[in-house]
């Protein structure tokens, strides 16, 4: 069974508008993180947000932020206010242990490949 | 965020030789490191993890004699493609952390390609 699920290949957005991108997971541990990285084309990954699965809040970082449904085991990211710049492939992470844990492993998402219309 | 650097960001080396890629946490000690894989527009897949002054471990499916993974200090990690083949052509992407770090830092990636 996959880990980490992305169903969205790829969306379009217009500039200034936002954008929802999603992401569902399966685990039994207990404790586990989430994170959104971007991808440029240049290939580079960028994190941009991380939820911890105690964390009753969800997480916000500018204009990204982490809509955590525990029960339904989603962790969708919202982009607001679009800009040309977003355009890139977006990763939704799982890491599982413990955060100050040893060898924790982190598995990807197969991304959603976002473009921001002018 | 704190930087690791990659290098070399792209490679082009005659099939049969061997290829040395670095992983550098720039402004921190890795505990840590990772290296992934990544297939033209696929996801990334994870390959080994080394922690410092240990040997590597290994994902199902990985050679390890062929990826060689040496994590010899807290700043440095090498990945050598040994005997390489133009299969084994593709995008290696390397990410660090501490064990305090919630997120793990990545490189900019290395495209190899093997002719």
């Amino acid at each position: 069974a996959q880990k980490i699920t992305q169903t969205q290949p790829g969306m379009f957005v217009q500039e200034k508008e936002a954008v929802t991108l999603d992401c569902t997971y399966d685990t039994s541990d207990q404790s586990y993180g989430l994170f959104w990285y971007k991808q440029p084309s240049s290939g580079e990954m960028i994190f941009l947000i991380y939820q911890g699965s105690y964390d009753e809040q969800n997480a916000t970082e500018g204009r990204y932020s982490l809509n955590f449904q525990k029960a339904r085991k989603s962790a969708n990211l919202v982009i607001s206010a679009s800009q040309l710049g977003d355009s890139a492939m977006y990763f939704c992470a799982m890491r599982e242990g413990p955060r100050s844990g040893g060898y924790q492993k982190v598995t990807f998402g197969t991304g959603t490949k976002l473009q921001v219309i002018p | 965020g704190a930087v690791v650097s990659q290098h070399p960001s792209w490679v082009i080396c005659k099939s049969g030789t061997s290829v040395k890629i670095e992983c550098r946490s720039l402004d921190f000690q890795a505990t840590t490191m990772f290296w992934y894989r990544q297939f033209p527009k696929q996801s990334l897949m994870l390959m080994a993890t080394s922690n410092e002054g240990s040997k590597a471990t290994y994902e199902q499916g990985v050679e390890k004699d062929k990826f060689l993974i040496n994590h010899a200090s807290l700043t440095l990690s090498t990945l050598t493609v040994t005997s390489a083949h133009p299969e084994d052509s593709s995008f290696y992407i390397c990410s660090a952390r501490t064990r305090m770090n919630t997120e793990a830092f990545f490189g900019q990636g290395t495209r190899l390609t093997v002719v």
